[in-house]
């Protein structure tokens, strides 16, 4: 079935530092969703991608989703110690289920 | 919009007692409600997609006489969780879409932490 590989799995960064974590398939997505789960608590959705090649930005988070719609990112501009969690990528199947990567657990060092 | 709750937050059982778990939307109807299973430190793992006013559609693995889902309404699923052992232990989230197309964004129930002793 449909997988969706990321990296790293874990990240330290020192506060003001840069963060980008990465989505990869092997397969062409349908679209892209990236939410974040801070510790102990659920996932929150933050956004979804769907045409190839496309970018947005949400304040200091950019998502880009790959002009091959096979990989996509997530870059945070100098992080806060309020960005740490854990970052999902996530795409629907044709039944409308959600494949979930692995995560990126980000820590931020103040 | 779209709010999701989940009943209760956290349990712990008896090895051999059966623990129920709500699933809510609150101000949107979902026909569809996916539940999840997520081990400390891992991914969400789906368990099972609950339909409303039909059967269960469980992923590979998961036992669908031990993990019991009724979706009884628009607005309530529910996952019960039968003859629980400690390797059931878990959190258990549970996620809906206000949406019915097929990329939808789901919003994610606060999630119930069983502990089985």
């Amino acid at each position: 079935g449909q997988q969706v590989m990321q990296i790293p799995q874990y990240q330290h960064v020192q506060e003001g530092e840069d963060f980008t974590t990465y989505c990869n398939s092997s397969t062409t997505l349908s679209n892209i969703q990236w939410y974040k789960q801070r510790p102990g608590g659920h996932p929150v959705f933050l956004i979804q991608l769907v045409k190839s090649g496309e970018v947005k930005k949400q304040k200091r988070l950019t998502f880009q989703f790959g002009e091959a719609k096979k990989n996509s990112s997530l870059h945070i501009t100098a992080t806060q110690t309020t960005d740490v969690g854990t970052y999902f990528c996530a795409s629907n199947t044709n039944a409308g289920k959600s494949t979930f990567g692995d995560g990126t657990t980000l820590t931020v060092k103040p | 919009g779209a709010v999701v709750s989940q009943h209760p937050s956290w349990v712990i059982c008896k090895s051999g007692t059966s623990v129920k778990i709500e699933c809510r939307s609150l101000d949107f109807q979902a026909t569809t409600m996916f539940w999840y299973r997520q081990f400390p430190k891992q991914s969400l793992m789906l368990m099972a997609t609950s339909n409303e006013g039909s059967k269960a559609t469980y992923e590979q693995g998961v036992e669908k006489d031990k993990f019991l889902i009724n979706h009884a309404s628009l607005t309530l699923s529910t996952l019960t969780v039968t003859s629980a052992h400690p390797e059931d232990s878990s959190f258990y989230i549970c996620s809906a879409s206000p949406r019915r197309e097929v990329y939808n964004e789901q919003f994610f129930g606060p999630g119930t932490r069983l502990t089985v002793l």
